[in-house]
């Protein structure tokens, strides 16, 4: 299947500072990503869909400024925690959908990044 | 609205026995449906999803989940359990009316093989 990769596992950081995530789709283009945020023993949030060269969009109560995505080719997204503050620490987890799968919208995952803001 | 729902936070099943995950789904069109698997501090691996033909559908690991529409049930069931697939799962649906609809995930059940 296609493979999706995420990078760091883990980060930690001091409040205040910005983080970077990245998510590759190793094995397929993909026009369209997503980006999760998982808490402890719940299911996944999505935060926002990221189209490759244009704005992502974003699910309601999600900070655009907080949480910046960048979709810059077709094989990579970039979610930027800026100004991280410690409820900003959760498990982050990228997604991406293959194109032949276009239509039934099944996803691949990153393996996910745990972010800790000290 | 589409919806998705996994009624147990947990299921304990011993080694060699037949387990089931059960889900039940709300869409206003056709259901297109997945389940995935999550272990500790990883992300999701698909496992099997049903988009039309057959009502059961054979997946990853052994596992299989039978489409009910009457029900509105896409229950994951496996034969005999291994102690391996103790983790965490998650049903998910898309509405194949739009083929904007995203995809919706249930909270997770948190599947317990004992030895």
């Amino acid at each position: 299947g296609a493979v999706v990769s995420q990078h760091p596992s883990w980060v930690i950081c001091k409040s205040g500072t910005s983080v970077k995530i990245e998510c590759r789709s190793l094995d397929f283009q993909a026009t369209t990503m997503f980006w999760y945020r998982q808490f402890p023993k719940q299911s996944l949030m999505l935060m926002a869909t990221s189209n490759e060269g244009s704005k992502a969009t974003y699910e309601q109560g999600v900070e655009k400024d907080k949480f910046l995505i960048n979709h810059a080719s077709l094989t990579l997204s970039t979610l930027t925690v800026t100004s991280a503050h410690p409820e900003d620490s959760s498990f982050y987890i990228c997604s991406a959908r293959e194109e032949e799968a276009l239509r039934t919208g099944e996803l691949f995952f990153g393996e996910g990044s745990r972010l800790t803001v000290l | 609205a589409q919806s998705v729902a996994q009624p147990e936070d947990q299921v304990n099943v011993a080694e060699g026995n037949p387990l089931t995950v059960k889900c039940t789904y709300s869409v206003s069109g056709n259901p297109y449906l997945f389940w995935y698997v999550q272990y500790p501090n990883r992300g999701l691996q698909f496992l099997l999803k049903y988009i039309t033909g057959d009502n059961l559908v054979k997946g990853s690991y052994g596992f299989e989940a039978e489409f009910n529409k009457s029900q509105t049930s896409f229950h994951l069931k496996k034969p005999s359990a291994l102690v391996s697939d103790s983790a965490l799962y998650f049903c998910a649906v898309r509405d194949s009316y739009s083929s904007a609809s995203k995809i919706i995930f249930g909270s997770g059940t948190r599947l317990s093989i004992r030895p």
